[in-house]
C-alpha cells in the first residue's frame, strides 16, 4: 500500500527564511505525488504535483518540490517565507497509472514568525 | 464556476441521531470523493463516485454510513445512529478526469460534532 510520512507536525520559520517541509513516500514504483495546502476554514488547495515528467516541480505561490527516487522523498521548499504562507501542508500519494485512492500524510503546520 | 460547496458547514447532533451532508461538485466533474479528517490527521478516503456509480468504499465506511450520487451531480453522505467517534470534518472533492494525477478540488468541509 502507498503511504507518505511527513516529518515534523509543526515547523516555524522567520519571515524571509527558507521553508522546507519534508515528505517521504513508500512505494515500489514511483507514484504520483502531491502537495496540498489548507488555510484555516478553507478546503485543501493543490500546490503542485509530480507525474514523472520532471523531477523538479514548480507550483503556485513560489513553492517547488523535488522528486528524489534514491531518497524516496518529495520535499517542499520556498526560498523566502511570507506571512501568508502560514497554513497546514499535506503531502499525498496515489499509485502511478489509473486512478486509485489518494493517501494523505498527517500534515505539517507552518508558522511564520514576523 | 463557484467551486465545490458543502452544506451544512457545521452540524452538532446528539449521539444516536442521523445526519446527512450534501456536496455539490464543480459542474461537469465526473468524479466525486468523500474524505474524513480528524484533528491532527490528514484526510482519509471514504468513498468515490464516477458519475452516479459508487466505485470504491473504504473499510472506514461502516454500515452506518451511506453515500449516494443520484443523477451524477450532487452527493449526500448519511450517517445513521451517530457515535462520538464520528466527530470529524467531512470533506468532499471532485475531479474532471479519471487519471490518478488529476487534480481534486476540495470543498470547505462539514464539521460534525456528536455530543
Amino acid at each position: 500500500a502507498q503511504s507518505v510520512t511527513q516529518l515534523g507536525s509543526h515547523v516555524s520559520v522567520s519571515e524571509g527564511a527558507l521553508v522546507l517541509l519534508r515528505c517521504n513516500y513508500s512505494s515500489s514504483v514511483p507514484p504520483y505525488l502531491f502537495w496540498y495546502v489548507q488555510y484555516p476554514n478553507q478546503g485543501l488547495q493543490l500546490l503542485l504535483k509530480y507525474t514523472s515528467a520532471a523531477t523538479l516541480v514548480k507550483g503556485i505561490n513560489g513553492f517547488e518540490a523535488e522528486f528524489k527516487k534514491s531518497e524516496t522523498s518529495f520535499h517542499l521548499t520556498k526560498p523566502s517565507a511570507h506571512m501568508s504562507d502560514a497554513a497546514e501542508y499535506f503531502c499525498a500519494v496515489t499509485p502511478f497509472g489509473g486512478y486509485q485512492k489518494v493517501t494523505f500524510g498527517t500534515g505539517t503546520k507552518l508558522q511564520v514568525i514576523p | 464556476d463557484t467551486g465545490v460547496s458543502q452544506n451544512p458547514r457545521h452540524k452538532i447532533t446528539k449521539r444516536g441521531q442521523n445526519v446527512t451532508f450534501r456536496c455539490d461538485p464543480i459542474s461537469e466533474h465526473n468524479r466525486l470523493y468523500w474524505y474524513r479528517q480528524t484533528l491532527g490527521q490528514g484526510p482519509e478516503f471514504l468513498t468515490y463516485f464516477q458519475n452516479e456509480a459508487q466505485l470504491e468504499k473504504s473499510r472506514l465506511l461502516s454500515d452506518r454510513f451511506s453515500a449516494e450520487r443520484p443523477k451524477g451531480s450532487f452527493s449526500t453522505l448519511e450517517i445513521q445512529r451517530t457515535e462520538q467517534g464520528d466527530s470529524a470534518m467531512y470533506l468532499c472533492a471532485s475531479s474532471e478526469g479519471q487519471r490518478g494525477d488529476d487534480e481534486q478540488f476540495f470543498g470547505p468541509g462539514t464539521r460534525l460534532t456528536v455530543l
